[in-house]
């Protein structure tokens, strides 16, 4: 089955620094979703983006489908952008075939 | 608007007793519903899913069960909890057509086997 892997697993940074979190890919995907899962576990949703680049705030992603693989930008970080993100693909156009990656953890330090 | 809620947030439970998670969607018709575990941790793990009433597929072999007895209601079920199932389960929705990747997730069940 396809593979997805995040990277780095963990991420330490001081407030105001900009991170980079990557996801890659084993085979071509229909869909792709970042979630930030925050300490209390709720996933929020950020960006459903199959291709090319969303912004929304401090945030912005990108996806490049035919290299397999999606970055998730955060620029001017804030404490409360502690947490796990966590990238997701759907394989087919199928409902099961959500797959998602380990995870990257980010602490931002005050 | 769409909203997902499931229930109880947290659950403590003896090994061997029933077990019982619920969630409900409002806001759209015939969504696909899933179910996944988090163990501490670790990533999510896809339980169960569900493309309409009674209509349930399974993951992973396990000592939990799924029951969809309406459109928007999806229940996580097991007769005798082991200490294996411990961990925090996620209801989630998706559009059915198109768009069945967004994923839409309640606010999680924090379970404990003791």
């Amino acid at each position: 089955g396809i593979q997805v892997e995040q990277s780095p697993p963990d991420l330490i940074l001081q407030e105001g620094a900009n991170s980079t979190l990557r996801c890659n890919f084993s085979d071509s995907v229909n869909n792709l979703q970042w979630f930030h899962q925050n300490p209390w576990g709720q996933l929020i949703n950020l960006f459903y983006i199959p291709s090319g680049t969303k912004q929304n705030g401090r945030l912005s992603a990108t996806t490049v489908a035919t290299e397999r693989y999606s970055l998730l930008y955060i620029s001017s970080s804030q404490t409360t952008d502690s947490g796990v993100y966590f990238c997701a693909v759907e394989r087919y156009s199928s409902a099961s075939k959500i797959i998602f990656g380990s995870g990257t953890r980010l602490s931002i330090r005050p | 608007s769409q909203t997902i809620h499931q229930w109880p947030a947290t659950l403590v439970q003896p090994v061997g007793s029933p077990l019982s998670l619920e969630c409900t969607v409002e806001g759209t018709s015939n969504p696909n519903l899933y179910w996944y575990r988090q163990a501490a941790g670790r990533g999510l793990q896809l339980l169960f899913y569900s493309i309409g009433i009674d209509q349930i597929s399974s993951e992973v072999p396990q000592n939990l069960s799924a029951s969809r007895p309406q459109d928007r209601q999806f229940i996580l079920s097991s007769k005798k909890l082991l200490l294996s199932d411990s961990g925090f389960y996620l209801c989630a929705w998706s559009f059915t057509g198109v768009n069945t990747g967004e994923l839409f997730f309640g606010e999680g069940s924090r379970l404990t086997v003791l």
